[in-house]
Formats: structure tokens, sequence, C-alpha cells
């Protein structure tokens, strides 16, 4: 299996909602990554778990919080966000290396509207 | 940190014509590029990728070339088809990077046309 999931799809919330993105995957992958993609942008990486810890957090606002319960799945929880927080939510997971990088299998994403 | 350059932005050709794409990064540290595809409403998808022990790579239509040297790197498609049109990005990485942290170009929209 080398595929990542995410669920929902679609998600529209308003600004006083709370809600959460999932993603899977049965890799073996040690490390997992959440990217916001804006259009005709490029993915802007988030956060990185690597081996359950976060490892990396690219200054994120605290109204999103990731979490990470296990070597599979990874959970973005969102709370109070903004009109300019809607975007693709990517979650991405690839092998961990130390002395080299490896390829990231990206998810099909989520599409966030915020109203 | 690392930055990676991408050109160009736009890039439309002919059907059958090949296509190039240039990249260049900052940090000679860099060992690791990557090229990703995105469909428009897809995940990016890795379609080639180069390591820094290799000048050249092919993969059928598809071949990326890196200069170390001159901290450039390009993907090449040749006899171009419709379901190339896409957005690239390229992207570097480098083992000083905290957990395989990888720097994106700011990707380039190639249209084939008919």
């Amino acid at each position: 299996d080398t595929e990542v999931t995410q669920t929902p799809k679609h998600l529209v919330m308003g600004m006083t909602n709370k809600k959460s993105l999932k993603c899977e995957q049965h890799m073996g992958h040690r490390a997992m990554y959440w990217y916001k993609q804006k259009a005709k942008k490029p993915p802007e990486l988030m956060f990185v778990y690597s081996y359950e810890k976060l490892s990396i957090n690219e200054s994120v606002p605290s109204r999103f919080s990731p979490e990470c319960p296990n070597s599979s799945l990874l959970n973005l929880h969102l709370h109070a966000l903004q009109p300019e927080d809607s975007a693709l939510y990517l979650c991405a997971s690839s092998q961990v290396g130390r002395a080299t990088s490896y390829e990231q299998y990206f998810g099909p994403g989520t599409r966030l509207t915020v109203t | 940190g690392e930055n990676v350059e991408q050109h160009p932005s736009t890039l439309s050709v002919q059907e059958g014509d090949s296509a190039v794409i240039k990249c260049t990064y900052s940090d000679s540290a860099s060992n690791y590029f990557p090229w990703y595809k995105q469909e428009l409403g897809k995940r990016p998808q890795l379609i080639i990728d180069i390591r820094s022990n290799v000048g050249e790579k092919k993969d059928q239509r598809i071949a990326v070339t890196l200069n170390k040297t001159a901290k450039h790197f390009s993907l090449h498609i040749t006899e171009t088809q419709p379901e190339d049109s896409a957005v690239y990005f390229c992207a570097a990485s480098s083992p000083m990077n905290r957990d395989d942290k990888i720097i994106f170009g700011k990707g380039t929209r190639l249209h084939i046309l008919p």
C-alpha cells in the first residue's frame, strides 16, 4: 500500500467552529507532514512529526494544533480559524533519513473553506 | 537556509516538442532533488528525483540533470503529450535540514498546445 489517505475531502467551517483533519498511511513511514497550499503556490510546510514526536513547527498560529496518535495517523485540529486560512491542506509521509532524504508521498488533501 | 528558484513560471510548448524547466539552489550541502507534478485539483506526485552523487537520471520521456558546481538542476520532458499539462515543482533537501524538510520552488505551469 503506497497511499496516504485524508479525510474529509472538503470542509466548510465557520470561524467559531472546531474541526479536525485526519491523515493515515500504512507504508511504515516514521515521518509525517502537514502542508498548506494556496492556489498557484507551492506547498508550504506547517509541521513535521518524526517517530511520533513533533520535530518542526514552522511558526504556525496556535489555532492549528497537530497530533500524532500513532505511527500511522496524523491529525490537525482546527479552532477559531480565519478566512485567510482557506486552502488545500496536504498530508505527506516519508521514510526518515539521517544523511539523506526520501520521497514524500502526498495525500489527496482536504479543501478547507472558512466562512 | 536553502532557497530554490524555478524558471519559467509558465511554459507553453507544442505537443510533441520538448519542455525544459530549470531550478537553482543556494545550499551547497543539498543532496536530494525531487520533482513533483501536480495536476489541477490533485495531489503532488513525484515524477523523478536525483541525488548529488549522480549527474543525470532518465525515466522514459523524463530526465533530470544536476550540476553541483553551478548549483542548478533541470527537468527535461521529451515528446510532450496533453497529459503532461500540469504544474511542476522542483525541490531541494539538505542533510543539514531537520527531519527531511524539502524546500520547493515556486512552480512552473506547463501547457501542452494541440
